[in-house]
């Protein structure tokens, strides 16, 4: 069975610092899509960053960048310069069948002032 | 339209009764998902469309739940018989087309609560 495991139910870290968001998952399958999904009170979730199994380049978005360890199936999430519209719940996510993305139970980021 | 649209934003309902949540996707998607995000946890898959056809109801939870796609835009998930388990937050999306990697763009969900 694939699973994602995000193993921090909850951090807080200073405006402008640096912080990094831990996933690993579990798959038998050799080429998938990773994701990490922004969920802020608003409930929408937004895409922040998505990253092809196949490619070993790291992806980044401007702060947002992750470190993609195929290997050890492993998919953190650094967020550099926090900034206080960071504050959400974070979801590590991958999809390999057509449409259907697995989700990690998510991990609260409080940016403090 | 600009964004996926999702109505009605909230619900309240009483056991036993049935209630439908609406999607309106983004025009031209082909692809449309539910999900089920329970208090404090993930999304937890539950039927994916391409076009009207339903190709696999195996994330459905049980038989009381049922969704259709009609002219291959507005879906919508029924919940027959409601059960206080039920009470979650129903997010649906849609993608331009089905295909492995295709981004998923979310609406802002029906927070449903069963009394």
């Amino acid at each position: 069975a694939q699973t994602v495991t995000q193993s921090q139910p909850e951090m807080s870290v200073q405006e402008a610092e640096t912080v990094t968001l831990s996933c690993t998952y579990d798959t038998s399958e050799s080429n998938y899509y990773l994701f990490w999904y922004k969920q802020p009170p608003s409930r929408q979730m937004i895409l922040v960053i998505r990253q092809e199994a196949y490619k070993q380049q790291n992806a980044t978005e401007n702060r947002f960048s992750v470190n993609f360890q195929k290997a050890a199936k492993s998919f953190s999430l650094k967020i550099s310069d926090s900034q206080l519209g960071d504050t959400a719940m974070y979801f590590c996510a991958f999809m390999i069948l057509q449409g259907k993305i697995i989700f990690g139970k998510g991990t609260r980021l409080h940016i403090l002032p | 339209g600009a964004g996926v649209s999702q109505s009605p934003s909230n619900k309240v309902t009483e056991k036993g009764k049935d209630v439908e949540l609406r999607c309106d996707p983004i025009s031209g998607h082909t692809a449309l998902y539910w999900y089920r995000q329970s208090l404090g946890q993930g999304l937890e898959f539950l039927i994916y469309f391409q076009g009207n056809s339903a190709p696999d109801k195996s994330g459905l939870p049980s038989d009381r739940f049922s969704a259709e796609r009609t002219g291959g835009s507005v879906s919508t998930l029924t919940i027959q018989r409601t059960q206080q388990e039920d009470s979650a937050v129903y997010l649906c999306a849609s993608s331009g087309s089905l295909g492995a990697g295709n981004i998923q763009y979310f609406g802002a969900g029906t927070r449903l609560s069963v009394l």
